[in-house]
């Protein structure tokens, strides 16, 4: 069975910090892995997606990198800012033949203080 | 092209009511999934459907909870006599042909 952490479970760093976020996962058979913004009360946003074959995206001050063998990604987040405040998920999606679902850590809450 | 919809945004229902939750996925998007985030935890898989079927439903408490995805209209995921422990946000995702899924912005269900 699939399961996925993340540490730490809060983070908290002043204004213009880099910052990694870790996520591990138990299985190293997966399809993807997918980090996610999640505003309070607000829904979803995809920040990145890393295939099983690829080890790193980058979009803007993010970048995610992805190990399977090792079962970890992390997620740099380069000179943050108070806009960057919010929940990080992350999640893999199982093969095909198990279902095609996503299983998400249960988040990292980040304050970026200014 | 928007994105997915899901509605009610917030339901509030009182214990034994039933809640009815809709999703209308993206257009072209034929793969459907509901997640359910219950307060300070991550979001877990409920049920994955295609239009009329039920594709995995592992995820699904096996009493009060069904879900649909009809030829016509969006998908309905649908909990009778509800509980307070069902109060969640519950999230519905689409993709097409199983593959990047994008998430609508929720239903929070509070059950009083």
């Amino acid at each position: 069975k699939q399961e996925v952490t993340q540490i730490p479970a809060a983070l908290s760093v002043p204004e213009g910090e880099n910052l990694v976020l870790n996520c591990s996962f138990t299985d190293s058979a997966i399809y993807n892995l997918q980090w996610f913004r999640q505003d309070p009360g607000k829904g979803l946003t995809s920040l990145l997606l890393i295939q099983s074959s690829q080890r790193e995206q980058t979009s803007g001050r993010l970048n995610a990198s992805l190990d399977k063998s090792s079962g970890r990604s992390t997620l740099y987040i380069a000179a943050s800012q108070p806009g960057d405040s919010a929940t990080y998920l992350c999640a893999v999606k199982v093969p095909r033949e198990y279902g095609n679902k996503l299983v998400f850590g249960a988040g990292t809450i980040l304050r970026v203080k200014s | 092209n928007a994105g997915v919809m899901q509605n009610p945004r917030h339901l509030v229902r009182r214990r034994g009511q039933e809640a009815r939750l809709r999703c209308s996925p993206m257009k072209g998007h034929s793969h459907v999934y509901w997640y359910r985030q219950l307060p300070e935890e991550g979001l877990k898989f409920m049920v994955y459907l295609q239009k009329e079927n039920i594709i995995d439903e592992s995820g699904m408490p096996k009493e009060r909870f069904s879900a649909e995805f009809p030829k016509e209209g969006p998908s309905i995921l649908r909990i009778q006599q509800v509980v307070r422990g069902d109060s969640a946000a519950y999230f519905c995702a689409s993709s097409p042909i199983a593959l990047e899924q994008y998430f609508g912005p929720g239903t929070r269900l509070t059950v009083t």
